[in-house]
């Protein structure tokens, strides 16, 4: 059921910018690329999501490759709240529903240190 | 800024007991979810909801879970008769239209001895 890859774990320095890499090679045409975040076993945070466009919000930055089988999430000055599991999916339609359940892989652990 | 709402957040059961799980969902949103999380796993898809009925369901939820929006506000989780296995963190999420992003409450906690 994967269809993300994503480092198990990357550390960043407080203050910094994280960027967290994920390679989605089997995406299809209309399937959107989201990330969630999670903290210590809370619920889901939602944090961006984009098709093929470069996205900005208040929280992270969303780059997109051209070919859009990559992704990196852009967290621009990382404090030590944003350490936490980060999940990239890619929502996958269910039967032409736009429904859609989320797989949620390992995610990366990140770990922002002071 | 409003958020889905889960109860109870620690709820420790015994085998073969039934349980009810209980969320909130975010006035107005249309989509609902259940998700469940065993210690130290991935979270896994249990069921979606959409117009009183369930949309798609995962190969987990079986005939020993159901789902019900009763009263249009709450969106219950009931689990017949529970094992062991069934011990994780239960996850409820809504959505207010198709394609927009799940808003995921902060879970219940459950322990089946």
């Amino acid at each position: 059921d994967a269809k993300t890859t994503q480092p198990p774990s990357m550390d960043c320095a407080e203050g910094r910018a994280a960027n967290l890499p994920c390679n989605h090679s089997t995406i299809s045409g209309n399937e959107y690329v989201y990330w969630y975040r999670q903290i210590h076993s809370q619920g889901p945070q939602y944090i961006i999501h984009g098709l093929k466009n470069n996205e900005t919000n208040e929280m992270a930055s969303l780059i997109i490759t051209e070919d859009r089988k990559s992704s990196t999430l852009i967290l621009p000055h990382a404090t030590l709240r944003d350490t936490a599991v980060y999940y990239c999916i890619v929502r996958v339609p269910h039967r032409g529903s736009t429904l859609g359940r989320l797989y949620f892989g390992r995610g990366t652990q990140l770990t922002v240190w002071p | 800024e409003p958020e889905v709402t889960q109860t109870p957040s620690h709820q420790v059961t015994q085998m073969g007991q039934e349980v009810i799980l209980r969320c909130v969902p975010i006035s107005n949103h249309l989509y609902f979810y259940w998700y469940r999380q065993i210690l130290g796993q991935k979270v896994e898809f249990l069921v979606s909801f959409y117009n009183n009925e369930i949309s798609e369901k995962s190969e987990i939820f079986d005939d020993q879970f159901s789902v019900e929006r009763p009263d249009g506000s709450n969106f219950t989780l009931k689990i017949r008769s529970t094992k062991l296995e069934d011990s994780a963190m239960y996850f409820c999420a809504s959505q207010p239209i198709h394609n927009s992003p799940l808003h995921f409450g902060n879970g219940t906690r459950l322990t089946v001895t």
